[in-house]
Order: structure tokens, then C-alpha cells, then sequence
């Protein structure tokens, strides 16, 4: 079983729509959960970070951890083709000098 | 503020051959890492380093060799190249925990080895 599951998509979905990504993990001592956005061809870059449980916003994006489910989440709300990219959650190794594991990816298409 | 530098973007290399993929950030970040990433394998951790002088293995770390001599400069070697090292390689930083958890990634260098 890997540490963090991720379903790789591809989910597409129309302009405007509210988009649920997921992901799971097993290690219960992961306290620092993110969201990186990946344009095709580009490097990852931080959407989101939270720590520990909770809610997140940041404009049209919202990050929430269940710890006690072990499940992230990052909605998306009135989605555009702009946010057409991979998001990949990422969870921090606590005290291993800032290792990151990530999940697979979700490739998101977001459809005029 | 350029962040993360990554050199070179491509590179084909034949199977036996070494080289060097080039990392320097300069944000100050203790926390560096090499990354591969391959279709339907996600990104892997290869080495990382929490400051100048400290590296340590990631999950992957077969075949490559990193120093960090200074907070700058990050450098992986490949040390006889083989096919299955084509992939792409992304270099991040970060500040050390507590200070922010955000890694910041490099554009990857895109290997191919035949």
C-alpha cells in the first residue's frame, strides 16, 4: 500500500463547475499537507499548504485535512480552463529534513 | 529573485555516459531535494539535504551521487547512465520545518538516455 493514494483522473469537467480532488494517506504523524498545481511541461508549484486539521481558503480554492480520516481534500469552485494542470497532494515527512511524499496526481480538464 | 535554478532544461545521453544536472536556489533555503518524475510513478524523492555538508538518501537514490557544499548548490551526478534513467528531474528548496512547509520546484531537466 503506498503512504498517500491519489486517483490519477483524468476528471473533466465544464467551466464553472465545483471540482473535488482527494487524496488518502496511512501515516498518522503527517502533520503538513499541500497541494501543488503542474502545468504540462512545468515544474510543480504550491497551491495550498495547511497544517494539522481544518480549513483552508484562498479565493477560489479551499484545502481541508480530516486527520482523524486521514483524507485531504482541494475544492475548486467556479473552475476555468486556466485550471486545466495536475494537482498532486504532497504530505511532509516529519523530522526526515523536510521529505516531501506525493500522490500520484489528478489531471484536471476543465472544458469551455 | 530567480528561486530555484535548474541547468540544463535537456539532455540525451548514451547509456555508460555521466554528467552533472545542476541546482542552485537562492532564497536560503537549509532543505534541498532531487526528484524524478515518471508517467503513472508520481514524483520520487531521490536524495535530499537539510544544509551545507548534510545529504542523506530518498526512496530512489540508485545511480545517483548529490553533495552540498554550500546552501546554494545542489548537484546531482548520474554515474553511468542507463535507460532507465530517462525521466524528468526537478530540484526543490524549502525552509527548514516550522518556518513554512512549501517547497519550491525548479522548471526539471528532461534526461533521455539511449
Amino acid at each position: 500500500q503506498k503512504e498517500v493514494e491519489q486517483d490519477p483522473g483524468p476528471l473533466s469537467v465544464p467551466e464553472g463547475a465545483i471540482v473535488s480532488l482527494n487524496c488518502t494517506y496511512s501515516n498518522s504523524a503527517f502533520q503538513y499537507f499541500m497541494w501543488y498545481r503542474q502545468y504540462s511541461r512545468k515544474g510543480p508549484e504550491l497551491l495550498m499548504y495547511t497544517y494539522s486539521s481544518g480549513n483552508k481558503e484562498d479565493g477560489r480554492f479551499t484545502a481541508q485535512v480530516d486527520k482523524s480520516s486521514k483524507y485531504i481534500s482541494l475544492f475548486i469552485r467556479d473552475s476555468q480552463p486556466s485550471d486545466s494542470a495536475t494537482y498532486l497532494c504532497a504530505m511532509r515527512v516529519p523530522n526526515q529534513g523536510g521529505k516531501l511524499i506525493f500522490g500520484q496526481g489528478t489531471e484536471l480538464s476543465v472544458k469551455p | 529573485n530567480a528561486g530555484v535554478t535548474q541547468t540544463p532544461k535537456f539532455q540525451v545521453l548514451k547509456t555508460g555516459q555521466s554528467m552533472t544536472l545542476q541546482c542552485a536556489q537562492d532564497m536560503n533555503h537549509e532543505y534541498m531535494s532531487w526528484y524524478r518524475q515518471d508517467p503513472g510513478m508520481g514524483l520520487r524523492l531521490i536524495h535530499y539535504s537539510v544544509g551545507a555538508g548534510i545529504t542523506d538518501q530518498g526512496e530512489v537514490p540508485n545511480g545517483y551521487n548529490v553533495s552540498r557544499s554550500t546552501t546554494e548548490d545542489f548537484p546531482l551526478r548520474l554515474l553511468s547512465a542507463a535507460p532507465s534513467q530517462t525521466s524528468v528531474y526537478f530540484c526543490a528548496s524549502s525552509s527548514a520545518e516550522g518556518q513554512g512547509a512549501g517547497y519550491t520546484f525548479g522548471s526539471g531537466t528532461r534526461l533521455t538516455v539511449v
